[in-house]
């Protein structure tokens, strides 16, 4: 089964302070995602990567960067967290590689629910 | 973008009948994938449909696919306590956009 683990499911951090949330996948996926979910908006693609070292920008990348040093983890960075930055974040892995990334199934973390006071 | 919206937003029933859900996208899609998930925790992925598949099946789920409508819909037979969750369509071509999910309550 595939496993993907995220490094805390809850956290909580003070405006400013710099975060890192770490996501790891135990199957040598080549894709891996950051999705922020919040009330009313659904799930919001943050970053992605489909390679080791590459990223691409989700919809919502401003505020956040991340790093993918090896294949099997991908970190979330929020460089000056913020109270808006208050979610739960989810990570999820995927097959590749492929243009289309939506042709295969994601599998997803259990959550990192942050809250920035 | 490709936010289209899940509908409806809630839907409670008795256990043992069926529920369907719809999901709406605007632009052409080369997939589309249903995912449930449990209160508090991540998604679990359902059914994967091709663009050029009108209709799937895992067990009591159904999705079709209206690409001239630019719909789909997951049906769930025969609902179960345990299918209590929320459900989310995934659409897109390089990557997926998800809605904001249909919370499914079933009455036991």
């Amino acid at each position: 089964d595939v496993k993907v683990t995220q490094s805390s499911r809850y956290l909580v951090k003070r405006t400013g302070e710099k975060v890192f949330l770490e996501c790891v996948q135990d199957m040598d996926h080549e894709n891996m995602f950051w999705y922020r979910q919040d009330p009313g908006l659904g799930l919001r693609l943050i970053y992605f990567s489909y390679d080791v070292k590459m990223k691409e920008k989700g919809d919502i990348p401003e505020g956040y960067s991340v790093s993918r040093e090896k294949k099997e983890r991908f970190s979330l960075i929020l460089e000056s967290a913020s109270t808006n930055q208050t979610s739960m974040y989810l990570c999820a892995s995927s097959l590749g590689p492929g243009t289309y990334l939506s042709s295969y199934e994601q599998y997803f973390g259990p959550g990192t629910r942050l809250t920035v006071t | 973008s490709q936010q289209g919206e899940e509908d409806p937003q809630a839907l409670s029933i008795q256990e043992g009948e069926n529920a369907t859900m719809n999901c709406s996208y605007k632009t052409s899609i080369n997939n589309l994938q249903w995912y449930r998930q449990n209160s508090g925790r991540g998604l679990v992925h359902l059914i994967l449909i091709r663009s050029n598949e009108r209709e799937k099946h895992s067990g009591r789920l159904r999705v079709t696919l209206d690409t001239s409508k630019k719909s789909s819909s997951l049906l769930i037979t025969a609902s179960r306590a345990a299918d209590t969750a929320s459900y989310f369509c995934g659409k897109g071509n390089e990557k997926l956009t998800f809605g904001t999910g249909t919370r499914l309550t079933i009455i036991p």
